[in-house]
Parts: C-alpha cells; sequence; structure tokens
C-alpha cells in the first residue's frame, strides 16, 4: 500500500523557517517525480513545487521562488520542504503528493498534510 | 499562469441526481486536465485524470469530458458519500493550478 507521511509542522513566528518530511513506503520512491501542494484554512488547493525523480530538477511557485527549498532523500524514501522567510500568507496544510501518470501530471497518492501556522 | 475556472462554485442536489461540474481553462490545455474530490479534513483523492480516464478504484458513475479550454466533471446518480468539494487541476504547464473548487450539498 502507498504511503505517505507528512511531519514538520507548527506554529512559527513570522520570519522564521520550518522544514517539512514527507516519508514515502509502498512504493519505488526513486522513481517518482514529488510534489508538494498546500491549502490555506478555509481555501482551495494550491501547488508549491516540484522535484523530479533523482532530486536534479525542481520547480517552484512564484509565491515561494528563493525562500523555499524541496528536495529529497532517495536513500530514506523521503522528500523534504525548506520553509524560510515565512510570513503569514504561508500558513497552509502541506500535502506532500506522488506524480503517477505518464503524460501530464496527476497525484494518485497524497499524504495526510501537515499544518504549518506562522503567527507570532 | 493558466486560469481555472469552474462554475458553479457550490450546488445543493439530492441523492440520485445527475451533478454535472464545468472547468473553464484561460488557455488551451488539450486534455491535460485532472478532477479530485476532497472531503473535510481530509486529502483531495484523484477521480479523473487527462480529461476522461477514471482513477483505478473510481465508482464509474464520476465521468470527465472535454479538451482545449471547458471540461466537464458528471456524476450520473448522486451518492450520499460524493457530499464534498471539488477541484479540477490542469498540469499543461508550471505552474500547476487548480480551479477554486465546488462545493456539493445536501438539498
Amino acid at each position: 500500500e502507498v504511503q505517505l507521511v507528512e511531519s514538520g509542522g507548527g506554529l512559527v513566528q513570522p520570519g522564521g523557517s520550518l522544514r517539512l518530511s514527507c516519508a514515502a513506503s509502498g512504493f519505488t520512491f526513486s522513481s517518482y517525480w514529488m510534489h508538494w501542494v498546500r491549502q490555506a484554512p478555509g481555501k482551495g488547493l494550491v501547488w508549491v513545487s516540484r522535484i523530479n525523480s533523482d532530486g536534479r530538477t525542481t520547480t517552484y511557485a512564484d509565491s515561494v521562488k528563493g525562500r523555499f527549498t524541496i528536495s529529497r532523500d532517495n536513500a530514506k524514501n523521503t522528500l523534504y520542504l525548506q520553509l524560510n522567510s515565512l510570513s503569514a500568507d504561508d500558513t497552509a496544510v502541506y500535502y506532500c503528493a506522488r506524480d503517477g501518470c505518464t503524460n501530464g501530471v496527476c497525484y494518485t497518492s497524497w499524504g495526510q498534510g501537515t499544518l504549518v501556522t506562522v503567527s507570532s | 499562469d493558466i486560469q481555472m475556472t469552474q462554475s458553479p462554485s457550490s450546488l445543493s442536489a439530492s441523492v440520485g441526481d445527475r451533478v454535472t461540474i464545468t472547468c473553464r481553462a484561460s488557455q488551451g490545455i488539450s486534455d491535460y486536465l485532472n478532477w479530485y474530490q476532497q472531503k473535510p479534513g481530509k486529502a483531495p483523492k484523484l477521480l479523473i485524470y487527462a480529461a476522461s480516464s477514471l482513477q483505478s478504484g473510481v465508482p464509474s458513475r464520476f465521468s470527465g469530458s472535454g479538451s482545449g479550454t471547458d471540461f466537464t466533471l458528471t456524476i450520473s446518480s448522486l451518492q450520499p458519500e460524493d457530499f464534498a468539494t471539488y477541484f479540477c487541476q490542469q498540469s499543461y504547464s508550471t505552474p500547476l493550478t487548480f480551479g477554486q473548487g465546488t462545493k456539493v450539498e445536501i438539498k
């Protein structure tokens, strides 16, 4: 069974940093592109970032570019998202998702999400 | 960026009703369009990918159609477990973008 389990969320002050993790199991992690998607409370889904299977190619939404860094450790089957210079606008549930499509992108598996709250 | 616009934003329907949700892209995206269902407090679930392909395990009452800029998600006979929020997503180009969501409520 495919499982994605996020951790690392919590309360952080504006300007602070946090590192999110997503532990993967039940599939060959190193074969898949992985993404982060976030959802502010009561709002819609927003794509944040993606990373290719070997970790060499990354893409970011403009709203997080230069502040967030996506990475992965295929030996540990873990995806990461480093969040720096956080502001209240970054408050959201952060989901990791596996891209399971071969043509285009589609999220066939999601984690349960981890809540990041940015507040003083 | 490609803007995705869903309509309606919400709807009320009864069990057994046929429900149609529309998603319009601000530019042509071929068939790079997915549909997700999300229930409160839960992660989204993939229903339809590539505009019309049913994800494994998803009931056949769900169907998708469209190409280019206009897409439709149809639930042929609404079931109690279908009351949820539905999102479309384009994967034609980054940034990948979602529609604002359509909340399907009980009438």
